[in-house]
């Protein structure tokens, strides 16, 4: 349970804020994932870093900035966010992208955001 | 790209009886599909997971079937207790990356 946290757990901000959400992996991967969940939708992904390069980014609007400096921690940098933009924040880690047992993903406990 | 779609997005059953869910996916490239349970509040777990060289896989209560032709792939629960009442998500990696089903919300009446 403890092998991906995430903070905060829970964040409600005014669309004029800036605030940062925290993810690190305690598993030894070299992958980390920032997904969006919400209600009825699938999960979407949103970028993701194999060995701290971005190797993804799927036309993610820029109000949301991820940061990797190190295998071990990803931030989300959000600012100017609208309404539509509440919902759950996954961080997901594996060990790599593809092939073999590499792409198994593990996912922290997420970060209810609420954006007013 | 691919595409998952996931049924049913509700289903209730009796304790003990069986649950089975479906998915389709359309990308012939995928060879690897997890299933996740998520808890109400919590995160996405893994609990089976099957490639595509490989046509069913069991463990205990649980199991996966996967029909690569018909490109198709279902959870099966047998003996269903309260405590498997969660959302269960599906997923397909293409060699890319994971698309995911949009979930079965289960839920076991004791």
């Amino acid at each position: 349970e403890t092998g991906v946290t995430q903070t905060p757990r829970h964040l409600v901000m005014g669309m004029t804020n800036k605030k940062s959400l925290k993810c690190e992996q305690h598993l030894g991967h070299n992958a980390m994932y920032w997904y969006k969940q919400s209600a009825k939708k699938p999960l979407e992904l949103m970028f993701v870093y194999n060995f701290k390069e971005q190797t993804e980014n799927n036309s993610v609007p820029s109000r949301f900035s991820p940061e990797c400096p190190n295998s071990s921690h990803l931030f989300l940098h959000l600012h100017t966010l609208q309404p539509e933009d509440s919902a759950l924040y996954l961080c997901a880690s594996s060990r790599g992208t593809s092939g073999g047992n590499q792409e198994t993903q593990y996912f922290g406990p997420g970060t209810r955001l609420l954006v007013l | 790209g691919e595409n998952v779609e996931q049924h049913p997005s509700t289903l209730s059953v009796q304790e003990g009886d069986s649950a089975v869910i479906k998915c389709t996916y359309s990308d012939s490239a995928s060879n690897y599909f997890p299933w996740y349970k998520q808890e109400l509040g919590k995160r996405p777990q893994l609990i089976i997971d099957i490639r595509s060289n490989v046509g069913e896989k069991k463990d205990q209560r649980i199991a996966v079937t996967l029909n690569k032709t018909a490109k198709h792939f279902s959870l099966h629960i047998t003996e269903t207790q309260p405590e498997d009442s969660a959302v269960y998500f599906c997923a397909a990696f293409n060699g890319n990356q994971f698309y995911f089903g949009t979930g079965t919300s289960l839920t076991v009446i004791p």
